[in-house]
């Protein structure tokens, strides 16, 4: 069964504190995975996909990676507005419809 | 333009009786999704809607679970019974098509809960 594990749970920085988040997988042919950001009372929004071992994708403060197993995703120099929960997510059955999500990394960035 | 909107925002009801959650997706979207997010889990993957084909339903829980898209736009899902450990917040999300599902717009999303 496929299974998407994220860690920390929960990680507090400082403004202007780089760090990363991790999402590791089991699936069996992975044909993508997919990264969201969820804020408080919302649904998520999406940020990035990625298809392949290597490939790197970045927006803003934010990049994206991905190799075999896992997948991170870098916050450079981050700031208060980047607080977020960030929920990665890869797609199961023939299509991309089904998405099992991780339970997400709850992201606070302290002034 | 508008994104995908979802009502009530807010439902409480009492264990046993029937809820609708209503989701109006983006206009021009052909695939619609509910998801179900319990707290200290994931999103949950319920039921899926790709134009006039036959909903996957792979994913409801239970069969007091159903879902009924009408006109190819807006959707119910409706739980009957209900039990409390259907509180949750459920999630509508729509795209182009099943190919591009991977960019799925969210609702905001119906917080229910069952006392």
């Amino acid at each position: 069964e496929d299974q998407v594990t994220q860690s920390p749970e929960a990680l507090r920085l400082q403004e202007g504190e780089s760090s990363s988040l991790n999402c590791s997988y089991t699936v069996s042919g992975l044909r993508g995975l997919f990264w969201y950001r969820q804020d408080p009372g919302k649904g998520p929004e999406f940020l990035f996909t990625l298809y392949s071992a290597g490939e790197e994708k970045e927006k803003e403060r934010l990049k994206a990676t991905l190799t075999k197993k896992e997948s991170f995703l870098h916050i450079t120099a981050p700031k208060p507005e980047d607080s977020a929960t960030y929920l990665c997510a890869v797609p199961r059955g023939f299509g991309n419809e089904k998405l099992t999500f991780g339970t997400g990394t709850r992201l606070t960035i302290i002034p | 333009g508008a994104g995908v909107s979802q009502s009530p925002s807010n439902k409480v009801t009492e264990k046993g009786k029937d809820v609708e959650l209503r989701c109006d997706p983006i206009s021009g979207h052909t695939a619609l999704y509910w998801y179900r997010q319990s707290l200290g889990q994931g999103l949950e993957f319920l039921i899926y809607f790709q134009g006039n084909s036959a909903p996957d339903k792979s994913g409801l829980p239970s069969d007091r679970f159903s879902a009924e898209r009408t006109g190819g736009s807006v959707s119910t899902l409706t739980i009957q019974r209900t039990q409390q450990e259907d509180s949750a917040v459920y999630l509508c999300a729509s795209s182009f098509s099943a190919a591009d599902s991977y960019e799925q717009y969210f609702g905001p999303g119906t917080r229910l809960t069952v006392t």
